[in-house]
């Protein structure tokens, strides 16, 4: 299994806290990204990185920000979460492609958030 | 616009009965289809990367082909283990935000 460690695995919060989820990896991968996961829309991607301090939005940011100080870290955080947010985030993790040809993306196990 | 279809939504098979899950995609410059299980309240699971049509790979149970439009997920005598659901990502163009996946199909099989 890739070494892949989200923490917390499950979390309760209210409307308006902010809240921050981890990704932790040990696989040393050079790229990272944020889905949630929601019936009906399946996997959506949030954020990504490519490198130290290198990130871009996906298709569904509003409402998130990423930081990735280090390789093995990125963050993903709910500056005032919104039951709309209430969701299952994955994070994954992959090494760049080669000539035509892109490596697939391996996943953590997920944070179950709920925002009451 | 780019879109990966999956079908069935949800296939409830009998131990041994073989079938097929389809994944439809339309997007431009294909640079890699991807297969995945994803078991309830687990991450998925990368099983298969299939790059260019005519190709074929197998695992155990599972043989997943590609042509232009669309890929396929054989399972051959599946077991009740093999309970899962089962997801189709495509990847197109350099930029990684461009992945793509399906919604899934919810594979059940019964003893």
């Amino acid at each position: 299994d890739a070494g892949i460690t989200q923490s917390p695995r499950h979390k309760v919060t209210e409307t308006g806290t902010p809240v921050t989820l981890r990704c932790h990896q040990t696989e040393n991968h050079r790229y990272m990204y944020w889905y949630r996961q929601d019936p009906g829309h399946g996997l959506r991607l949030i954020h990504y990185s490519y490198g130290v301090k290198d990130t871009d939005k996906g298709e569904v940011s509003d409402g998130y920000s990423v930081s990735r100080s280090k390789t093995e870290d990125f963050l993903l955080t709910l500056e005032s979460a919104t039951s709309s947010q209430t969701s299952v985030y994955f994070c994954a993790i992959s090494e760049p492609g080669t000539g035509a040809s892109n490596q697939p993306q391996h996943f953590g196990d997920g944070t179950r958030l709920s925002i009451l | 616009e780019d879109q990966v279809t999956q079908s069935p939504e949800a296939l409830r098979l009998q131990e041994g009965e073989s079938s097929s899950l389809n994944c439809s995609y339309t997007v431009s410059g294909l640079r890699g289809l991807f297969w995945y299980r994803q078991d309830p309240g687990k991450g998925p699971e990368f099983l298969f990367t299939l790059y260019s049509a005519g190709e074929e790979k197998e695992k155990e149970r599972l043989k997943a082909t590609l042509t232009k439009k669309e890929s396929f997920l054989h399972i051959t005598a599946p077991k009740p283990e093999d309970s899962a659901t089962y997801l189709c990502a495509v990847q197109a163009g350099t930029s990684y935000d461009k992945v793509i996946f399906g919604p899934g199909t919810s594979l059940s099989v019964i003893p």
